[in-house]
This record gives C-alpha cells, structure tokens and sequence, in this order.
C-alpha cells in the first residue's frame, strides 16, 4: 500500500536554529498538508499545498513557517527559527482530493528544541 | 465557541465486545466526518469517512453513524480483538475549508 515517507524520523536542535522537515507524499495525490502535535494534545493543522501555492493555514503557521515542493517529489517544511515550544511531532499527511477523502498520514517527525 | 469532543477517558473493553465511541461537536457544520486510529508514536490512520447526507457507514467490523441534528458521531467496532487497542481520532471536514478539525481522541484497551 502507498505511504507517505518522512525524515528525520527524529530531530533535536538548539533554540534559534533553522530546521527543514521532508516528506514524500503519495505520487498520484495532489493535495498536501503539515499537522503538528504537541505530546499529549490533539492533532493540529498547520498548512494545506495545493498547484505549488499554499491554499490554507492556521494562525500557528506564521511568518517562521514555510513550504516548499522544490521538485516533483518533495514536500518540505522549514522552521526558520525554532522556539522551544516548536517541539512537537510533525505529521505530513497527502490526499487525492480536496474534499471528501481520508488523508494518508506519515508517520511523523519528532523535533525537540533545546 | 467552537468545540470538538471525544470521552478522553480510556475505554476498556473484554475481547469479542462492541467498542462504541462519541464524537460530538458544536457550533460546526461539517461536510464529512472522519475517524482515523493513531498508535503510539505513530501517524494517525484513515479508517472511515461519513458525509454529512449519511446516517450510516460500515466497513468490515467498523460502522459510523452521523447525526447532524444531534451534531454526534457514533463509532463501533463489533467483535473487538486485542489488536483494536489504540487512540481513535475523530476529524471534522468543514464546508469551504481545506483542513481537518480532529478531536483529541479516546484511547481503546481491548483486554484478552
């Protein structure tokens, strides 16, 4: 069965530090999204991909917060400046449509910040 | 205010019973529901999506049940195996937006 591919599986990094979270979504899927969930809390929307252009986010996703497909493959989100409360495990999840269709989910990135 | 709520106190259930979760929520209008099941340390899992025209979904020994009037969905598992032990999530899929609005999930003990 298709999987959505993430990596680092973990990462640790020091306050202030930059940090870039992969994903390879599913190849026939056109829709893309970043989850985040802090230990313990529910699962929270960060972001929605969609024809290279970002289509929704959250007010969590701010100006420290990016998206990038930088080829075919490829879905990236950069942190530009981590905050300790930036550690969270991040899910990047993929779907064939907008609306009405389950999201395939990887199975995250841990980031700790330090 | 808007609200999305799941019993989070853990279910515990003797194998072979019915597991039946709540999923209510207020001040919404949905167009879909979903559920997924998360695992420990793990990405959540899609499992089932109803539409808000829908009262009723199965799939194998899942079913989902939808009422928009009461704003609650009802999640089942029938014949519950050890295996079924997880959080469920339940996810809201708003009209004209593009994300999923998940509650904070019921963890499932399915004891031998």
């Amino acid at each position: 069965e298709p999987e959505v591919t993430q990596t680092p599986s973990h990462q640790v990094t020091q306050m202030g530090q930059e940090v870039i979270l992969r994903c390879v979504p599913i190849s026939n899927h056109l829709y893309f999204y970043w989850y985040r969930q802090i230990l313990g809390q529910k699962v929270e929307f960060l972001v929605s991909f969609y024809n290279n252009e970002i289509s929704e986010k959250s007010e969590i996703f701010d100006d420290q917060f990016s998206v990038e497909r930088p080829d075919g493959s490829n879905f990236t989100l950069k942190i530009r400046s981590t905050k300790l409360e930036d550690s969270a495990m991040y899910f990047c999840a993929s779907s064939e449509a907008a609306r009405g269709r389950g999201y395939t989910f990887g199975s995250g990135t841990r980031l700790t910040v330090v | 205010s808007q609200k999305i709520e799941q019993n989070s106190e853990a279910l515990n259930i003797q194998e072979g019973k019915t597991a039946t979760l709540t999923c209510n929520y207020t001040n919404y209008s949905p167009a879909y529901l979903q559920w997924y099941r998360q695992d420990p340390g793990r990405g959540p899992v899609f499992l089932l999506l109803i539409r808000e025209n829908e009262k009723e979904k199965r799939k194998e020994r899942l079913k989902v049940t939808f009422d928009t009037t009461l704003k609650q969905s009802l999640f089942h598992i029938t014949a519950s195996q050890p295996a079924d032990s997880a959080t469920y999530l339940c996810a809201l899929d708003i009209h004209n937006t593009g994300k999923l609005i998940f509650g904070q999930g019921t963890t499932l003990q399915v004891k031998p």
